[in-house]
């Protein structure tokens, strides 16, 4: 069974431009989550999809981020315009069902940089 | 609001035991724990549910103590290999709720 896959695995970009992270599911998968890690600190929940719906986003940080699961397989995550304080470890992770006895099945992260 | 792991590092010899401690101020319905290795994703190693029920596997444990809000791991007779940073997360009671990770603690275990 293949994990849940991340892309790209690092990325390097400029205060103010944009950038599209990428995560695809394990197959079968109806809840995937987004989480940051910043350097030394918690991995920082920023939301929930079930499906193709958000279930949960109270842990976005501001409009600049934005979040979409089309057809409820694979997530995207834009940032638009990036700051610096948006670098960390995006991690993505998805469950079959809710996490209450359900583990999630993280991916490798994206590293992000914004110099 | 983020649960509380002590201690912040810990650094083991081979076959020594260790005890990682999550904590909570508010009332819990599950506890999960996790370890990363350098570079790589996080990895389930448990769930402790609200009424006892534990899932797991490996050669660690782990306790829940909900009046309390409090969960430990426990590694035993280290190996090298349990070197990470461990991470729980705890789940608030009511419902469905998001996951809160802790901080993590940092274990490192030398021959």
């Amino acid at each position: 069974e293949a994990g849940v896959t991340q892309f790209p695995s690092h990325s390097v970009i400029e205060k103010g431009q944009t950038v599209t992270l990428r995560c695809d599911p394990i197959s079968g998968h109806d809840n995937l989550y987004w989480y940051r890690r910043v350097m030394g600190k918690e991995i920082k929940f920023l939301l929930h999809f079930v499906k193709e719906s958000k279930q949960d986003e109270s842990g976005m940080p501001n409009n600049r981020f934005l979040a979409e699961r089309t057809g409820g397989t694979y997530s995207t995550l834009k940032v638009q315009p990036a700051e610096l304080e948006d670098s960390g470890v995006y991690f993505c992770a998805s469950s079959k069902w809710d996490t209450a006895s359900y583990e999630q099945y993280f991916g490798p992260g994206t590293r992000l940089t914004v110099t | 609001q983020q649960p509380v792991q002590s201690p912040q590092a810990v650094i083991l010899r081979e076959g020594e035991d260790a005890v990682i401690n999550c904590s909570s101020s508010k009332a819990l319905y599950s506890v999960h724990w996790y370890r990363q290795k350098h570079g790589e994703a996080p990895v389930f190693l448990m769930i402790l549910l609200k009424g006892g029920e534990q899932k797991g596997h490996e050669k660690i444990s782990a306790s829940f103590n909900e009046k309390k809000q409090q969960s430990s791991l426990y590694l035993t007779a280290s190996q090298l290999s349990y070197s990470g940073t461990y991470f729980c997360g705890t789940e608030g009671s009511g419902g469905y709720q998001k996951v809160t990770f802790g901080i993590g603690t940092k274990l490192q275990v030398i021959p």
